[in-house]
């Protein structure tokens, strides 16, 4: 199915743990986003991508970094994680329609 | 600052029954607006928009107002029935003819529509 691939669907982290979420859309899309969503904050825009080999701050960066080596690909890392990332994070895409696609999201526990 | 503002946290509706779900914006410069729609353990989909030139946009059951002047849409679901039940997110951008300008997300509204 066309869309946009979130790997993995969950994860357990220790505190000061490091790992990497990946996202992949198969749309050629240009732009690319990593929200975090808890509750009663709504989606909250970590980093984002206008094209490959760029990458810019959200709302909410600190603790992550990001990657766009490949169109396809948008890379979240977590270099050492913390209880306050425990989060659902999704990963979205753009083309030229205005809408976003989103992943089926990433459930992420650091204890 | 929150720019868009989903001020109700839930809503529960009847079947058959009208839903309408509130969103304000304090952005003057958005103009292009979009619904989500949310189920648990999945992404939000897109449900309907409207941009800046228009009052009302239509499909199907889902109807968005847009009133400019009060900064203020709201998304009607008539009639509602119970697969309607997610978490719905209102969302805002500026500069509707550029697709790289970021959607600004509310903190969304639970819908449940009672069988």
């Amino acid at each position: 199915n066309a869309g946009v691939t979130q790997t993995p669907k969950f994860r357990v982290l220790k505190t000061g743990q490091s790992m990497t979420l990946l996202c992949a859309q198969d749309m050629n899309h240009e732009y690319m986003y990593w929200y975090r969503q808890d509750p009663g904050m709504g989606l909250r825009l970590i980093h984002y991508s206008v094209g490959e080999g760029t990458t810019a701050k959200g709302e909410v960066p600190d603790g992550y970094n990001v990657s766009r080596l490949k169109k396809q690909n948008f890379l979240l890392g977590l270099e050492s994680a913390a209880p306050s990332q425990t989060s659902v994070y999704f990963c979205a895409s753009s083309g030229t329609d205005y809408g976003y696609t989103f992943g089926s999201g990433t459930r992420l526990t650091v204890v | 600052d929150q720019q868009v503002k989903q001020n109700s946290p839930s809503l529960s509706v009847q079947e058959g029954r009208i839903s309408i779900l509130n969103c304000d914006y304090t952005n003057s410069m958005f103009d292009y607006f979009l619904w989500y729609k949310k189920y648990p353990a999945e992404g939000p989909t897109f449900l309907i928009s409207i941009s800046s030139i228009k009052d009302k946009n239509e499909d199907g059951r889902f109807t968005v107002f847009l009133n400019k002047s009060a900064k203020h849409l709201s998304l009607h679901i008539v009639p509602s029935q119970p697969g309607d039940s997610a978490v719905y997110f209102c969302a805002a951008k500026e500069d509707y003819t550029g697709a790289n300008s970021k959607l600004t997300f509310g903190k969304g509204i639970t819908l449940s529509v009672r069988p």
